[in-house]
């Protein structure tokens, strides 16, 4: 079946270090996907997605590109913030289901 | 964006009894809403398709004598935990598309935070 796996955390970084966070997919067809952010607490804010292959998602200074030949969309940022710091989902959707990855947590220390 | 809302955002029960916790699009109509569990430190796990008028579609794996969902309205969709017991407390959070939107966005509320104790 359909499936999303994330790179293990948690992931420390120091601050204005570069981020990657790898995400792989598993679907048949031409899911969209996305990137979750959840802060403490909270629930699921939205934080980029793209509907179709080549596409590039991005806000906040981070992107991803759907890759279909790799089957891959893996978050990136130039610079993290200690503001960044939080849990990181990776999703793909298909006939209006989300499917998530495991998740990762991204620490960012000054 | 559209807004979900979800209420509430934490509750406290006893064992064996009931919890209901309310999913509600507050500017838009939703004909699919969606409801997600989230074990700590773990991800998101679907647990059903809540459907205007009709009933849920239930994941497999998820019992649906003790997970009932309701979507009475296009606003709201409650799903209420019967004779709750420690081993469901958990975080759960729902989604909902805005009408046209189904393979795009989707709007999570923020979450509820259920502790049996």
């Amino acid at each position: 079946g359909d499936s999303v796996t994330q790179m293990e955390g948690p992931v420390t970084l120091s601050e204005e270090a570069f981020l990657t966070i790898n995400c792989t997919y598993t679907a048949t067809g031409y899911p969209s996907l996305f990137w979750y952010v959840q802060y403490p607490g909270e629930g699921l804010q939205l934080l980029l997605k793209a509907t179709k292959a080549d596409d590039k998602g991005s806000n906040k200074g981070f992107e991803a590109t759907y890759r279909k030949e790799t089957t891959s969309f893996h978050l990136e940022k130039g610079s993290v913030q200690v503001s960044d710091s939080a849990v990181y989902f990776c999703a793909l959707r298909k006939a209006g289901k989300l499917i998530f990855g495991q998740g990762t947590t991204l620490q960012v220390k000054p | 964006g559209a807004v979900v809302s979800q209420h509430p955002s934490w509750v406290i029960c006893k064992s064996g009894t009931s919890v209901k916790i309310e999913c509600r699009s507050l500017d838009f109509q939703a004909t699919t809403m969606f409801w997600y569990r989230q074990f700590p430190k773990q991800s998101l796990m679907l647990m059903a398709t809540s459907n205007e008028g009709s009933k849920a579609t239930y994941e497999q794996g998820v019992e649906k004598d003790k997970f009932l969902i309701n979507h009475a309205s296009l606003t709201l969709s409650t799903l209420t935990v019967t004779s709750a017991h420690p081993e469901d407390s958990s975080f759960y959070i729902c989604s909902a598309n805005e009408p046209g939107q189904g393979n795009t966005e989707a709007f999570f509320g923020q979450g509820t935070r259920l502790t049996v104790v």
